[in-house]
């Protein structure tokens, strides 16, 4: 079992470019999540996605889009490039239900640096 | 103040030791999740609880629901146990605390 795939791994950009980071995962969850983990602070909620065609925002969504076309695949997008999103990047999925909570499933993490 | 927060930030121990890792938060939650992030990045579930206790081999994880805080053991901890060690509270969204960084040395 794959689990929650992401990619790239590693990945520079310069400023003000753009690009898209995968993420699928193969267990058939329906809810998925796209977080970022800062030095020394918590992991942060950019979006989330309750099922397919469905997206919200969580804590820090600037500068972010997202779409869930497929159950599968929750993609997400950085189209102005800037140093504060530096980051590494964790999506996660769950078979989250309702009043029922649910181990959360993690990437292996995209790390990016803008410069 | 944070929501979520974990003691200490740092441990060091000698293969073998008992140890401890705190975590207190300020919301109302349905669960609580402990996690495990290796050196290479990858985040692990280790276990999510809402009372009580429970246990996976030499780790423990417990909750006091009235008091706001939970206790992750690792009993006769071993060099494979270095990594970090983080709460989550589950809200309906994750709030997530900066960790507890275990290093075990032989």
């Amino acid at each position: 079992n794959a689990g929650v795939t992401q990619t790239p791994k590693f990945r520079i950009l310069k400023i003000g470019q753009s690009m898209t980071l995968q993420c699928a995962q193969d267990m058939n969850h329906n809810y998925m999540y796209w977080y970022r983990q800062d030095p020394g602070m918590g992991l942060k909620l950019i979006y989330y996605s309750v099922g397919a065609g469905i997206t919200d925002k969580g804590e820090v969504p600037n500068g972010y889009n997202v779409s869930r076309s497929t159950t599968e695949d929750f993609p997400l997008r950085l189209e102005l490039a800037a140093p504060s999103q530096t980051s590494v990047y964790f999506c996660a999925s769950s078979n989250r239900q309702y009043h029922s909570n649910q181990p959360q499933h993690f990437g292996d993490g995209t790390r990016l640096s803008i410069l | 103040k944070n929501e979520v927060e974990q003691s200490p930030q740092n441990l060091t121990a000698q293969e073998g030791e008992f140890i401890t890792i705190n975590c207190s938060y300020s919301v109302g939650i349905s669960a609580l999740h402990w996690l495990q992030q290796h050196p290479g990045g990858g985040i692990v579930s280790l276990f999510m609880l809402s009372s009580g206790k429970k246990k996976h081999g030499r780790l423990i994880a417990t909750i006091n629901i009235q008091e706001k805080h939970s206790s992750l053991h690792i009993t006769a901890s071993h060099p494979r146990d270095s990594a970090v060690y983080i709460c989550a509270v589950d809200t309906d969204k994750l709030i997530f605390g900066t960790g507890t960084r275990l290093q075990v040395f032989p």
